[in-house]
């Protein structure tokens, strides 16, 4: 079935050092990779998406890009500050976008 | 000007119990969705709804029950509550769209702390 692996599952980095985030995916029908910030007892939040047919995204500090050929799409965060601090998923859209599947998320501790 | 919401936010229950849990989105969208996260985070897909009717089932037991009386909501029933039902459960909203793409940014709702007990 459907999967989206995503490490690490905990990553820790001293304040305005990058983040680096990465996931899998398996169904090569996805054509939608969104990522959600979920702040401790908060609701997701989607932070930054692509499309299948754009190779990179950037805004701002947060940027992303997609290799459809080899499933892989990755978040990077330049500068990180302590407020980015959360739990980060990655996701893959797929079956008319109706069906999200979810990596397993991110701890990101930012350290001041 | 909340864009989705949820009750009740909290829920504490007996073994055995039947609970609902309702979601409305004020956006317009056509798209609602129901999502359980359990106690290490992992967000799993339950149910998906267009314009009312059902689209994905992700093999959730009978017990779950979802209902959308109109595309502005999507209502959770849950029967004979079990131990392992313990999560918060997300409802969240999405407008597709037309393109090379119909997909778009889900909104989620605060989520609602359901505990068995």
């Amino acid at each position: 079935g459907e999967n989206v692996e995503q490490h690490p599952s905990t990553l820790s980095v001293q304040e305005g050092d990058s983040a680096v985030i990465k996931c899998t995916y398996s169904d090569s029908a996805s054509n939608y990779f969104p990522w959600y910030k979920q702040e401790l007892g908060k609701r997701p939040q989607l932070i930054i998406d692509i499309r299948s047919n754009v190779g990179e995204k950037k805004d701002q500090r947060i940027a992303v890009t997609l290799n459809k050929t080899a499933k892989h799409f990755s978040l990077h965060i330049t500068e990180t500050q302590p407020e980015d601090s959360a739990v980060y998923f990655c996701a893959a859209s797929t079956s008319g976008g109706f069906k999200t599947i979810f990596g397993a998320g991110t701890r990101l501790f930012v350290k001041a | 000007d909340t864009a989705v919401s949820q009750t009740p936010k909290y829920l504490v229950t007996q073994m055995g119990n039947d609970k609902s849990i309702k979601c409305e989105q004020n956006l317009g969208h056509d798209t609602m969705y129901w999502y359980k996260q359990d106690s290490k985070k992992f967000l799993k897909i339950m149910f998906s709804y267009n314009n009312k009717e059902l689209i994905i089932n992700e093999t959730v037991p009978n017990r779950f029950s979802p209902k959308s009386p109109d595309k502005a909501h999507l209502n959770l029933h849950i029967n004979s509550l079990e131990l392992g039902d313990s999560a918060v459960y997300f409802c969240a909203s999405s407008q597709r769209v037309t393109g090379v793409s119909p997909n778009n940014e889900q909104f989620f709702g605060p989520g609602t702390r359901l505990t068995v007990l």
